[in-house]
């Protein structure tokens, strides 16, 4: 199991619930990244981690949004007071090193999120 | 504003017959540019990058082309088998953080494809 991991893989949630999803690197990868992917929309930069470095938060779509990453490994996605427009497809990816010009990013299966 | 935009939106073609998807960009300045398979329910996974002075890179049945000068690649995709269905997608990479999202990366929205038997 050397890929990257994601849980739950369906969430389904009631507006105004918080949610967390959860993202298990490639072991090794310092770099980890959040996406979101709606119907038929390209893939939405969120959040990316990079060793020990302050987080690039600068794609999280409002304050509602939050990730952490623990021990440089695992990483939480939290949404609070979900909307029906957070209904997405959320992936997590990790690469070796930072998000320099030939790093491939590793993604892992999503978890679709549907807001009732 | 860099951008990637992909034709055809969707395609259907029949076990056994070749395809050309299209990318064209507009990001500046170019690092390099990666053709993603993403099967339905999973991650998109990597199947070729291509840097500034490569013009065609092949990966099995798949050749990708880039015109740096017209800013346009191609995926085609040779003898079409079933487990080709999937969505193919473009994503381009800045020289820096001067553009594309903010990660230096622009994603087209994809070419869902569709292998018929």
């Amino acid at each position: 199991g050397a890929g990257v991991s994601q849980s739950p893989s369906n969430k389904v949630t009631e507006k105004g619930k918080d949610v967390e999803l959860r993202c298990d690197p490639i072991s090794g990868h310092t770099a980890l990244y959040w996406y979101r992917q709606s119907l038929g929309q390209g893939l939405e930069f969120l959040i990316y981690f990079q060793g020990n470095s302050a987080p690039d938060k600068s794609g999280l779509p409002s304050d509602r949004f939050s990730a952490e990453r623990t021990g440089g490994s695992v990483s939480t996605l939290t949404i609070q007071r979900t909307q029906q427009e957070d209904s997405a497809v959320y992936l997590c990816a990790s690469s070796l090193a930072d998000r320099g010009l030939y790093n491939e990013q590793f993604f892992g299966p999503g978890t679709r999120l549907t807001v009732l | 504003k860099n951008q990637v935009e992909q034709s055809p939106q969707s395609l259907i073609i029949l076990e056994g017959k070749n395809c050309t998807l299209q990318c064209n960009y507009t990001v500046s300045p170019f690092s390099n540019l990666r053709w993603y398979k993403q099967d339905t329910g999973r991650g998109p996974v990597s199947l070729t990058i291509m840097t500034f002075s490569e013009n065609t890179k092949s990966n099995g049945r798949y050749t990708a082309t880039l015109d740096a000068d017209t800013k346009q690649s191609s995926l085609h995709i040779t003898a079409s088998q079933l487990s080709d269905s999937a969505s193919y997608i473009c994503v381009v990479s800045a020289g820096s953080w001067s553009g594309g999202g903010a990660d230096g990366l622009t994603f087209g929205k994809g070419t869902h494809l569709i292998i018929q038997p």
